[in-house]
């Protein structure tokens, strides 16, 4: 596609469910990242994977969260036994690095509520 | 540590006057400073960026922005607002010791009153 697309738009879970989120980037893209965005702040760091290298997981807020991906394509994130505070939009952007200087394109977003 | 402070949470234009978006940041090298805006229900979107090329960076849509190192600003401007641009705006920065990894401003929310 255009774009960097995420599915679901919306997740609604019960505390203490896992949920899988998923990104799928523009292709080409050799980096990928994931970020969340609690109401009315900005975005936090979450994971970053860079080809075939070892993922940058020092955002990840807890051992509930994980994230994978295969080749330079298709990325989850899952978060077991959500939480309330794991509420937030969590969003996925990709990049192509060019010459040190690289432009992250942002996805719409996956809006997680747990109840 | 690098960080980015936007002085303002909300800020009110009346369509057609001048918009401008303030950002600090700090930094103990030169860093990379981008804007991006968010609409509702829709992805960031990147507006420009400065990577320590000129201090005057024009993106799209009529904004630009101007990195001043002695001030430790980078203010987002545009001379005419127009209703589409009513939206959530961040001011971003890398870090130094990963590029790749962004620092977000909490953000601006434009309103544009007709």
């Amino acid at each position: 596609g255009a774009g960097v697309s995420q599915s679901p738009s919306n997740k609604v879970t019960e505390k203490g469910k896992d949920v899988e989120l998923r990104c799928d980037p523009i292709s080409g893209h050799t980096a990928l990242y994931w970020y969340r965005q609690r109401l009315g702040q900005g975005l936090e760091f979450l994971i970053y994977f860079q080809g075939n290298s070892a993922p940058d997981k020092s955002g990840l807020p807890s051992d509930r969260f994980s994230a994978e991906r295969t080749g330079e394509s298709v990325s989850t994130l899952t978060i077991q036994r959500t939480q309330q505070e794991d509420s937030a939009v969590y969003l996925c952007a990709s990049s192509f690095v060019v010459a040190y200087q690289e432009t992250q394109y942002f996805g719409p977003g996956t809006r997680l509520l747990v109840l | 540590a690098q960080s980015v402070t936007q002085l303002d949470s909300h800020v009110s234009v009346s369509e057609g006057t001048p918009v401008l978006l303030r950002c600090n940041y700090s930094s103990s090298y030169s860093p990379s400073l981008f804007w991006y805006v968010q609409h509702p229900n829709k992805g960031l979107q990147l507006l420009l960026k400065y990577t320590s090329a000129a201090t005057l960076v024009k993106g799209i849509n009529g904004f630009e922005a101007e990195f001043k190192k002695s001030e430790t600003s980078f203010h987002l401007t545009k001379p005419s607002a127009h209703m589409s641009d009513a939206a959530e705006y961040f001011c971003v920065v890398t870090r130094m010791d990963s590029s790749y990894k962004l620092i977000f401003g909490s953000g601006t929310r434009l309103l544009v009153r007709p």
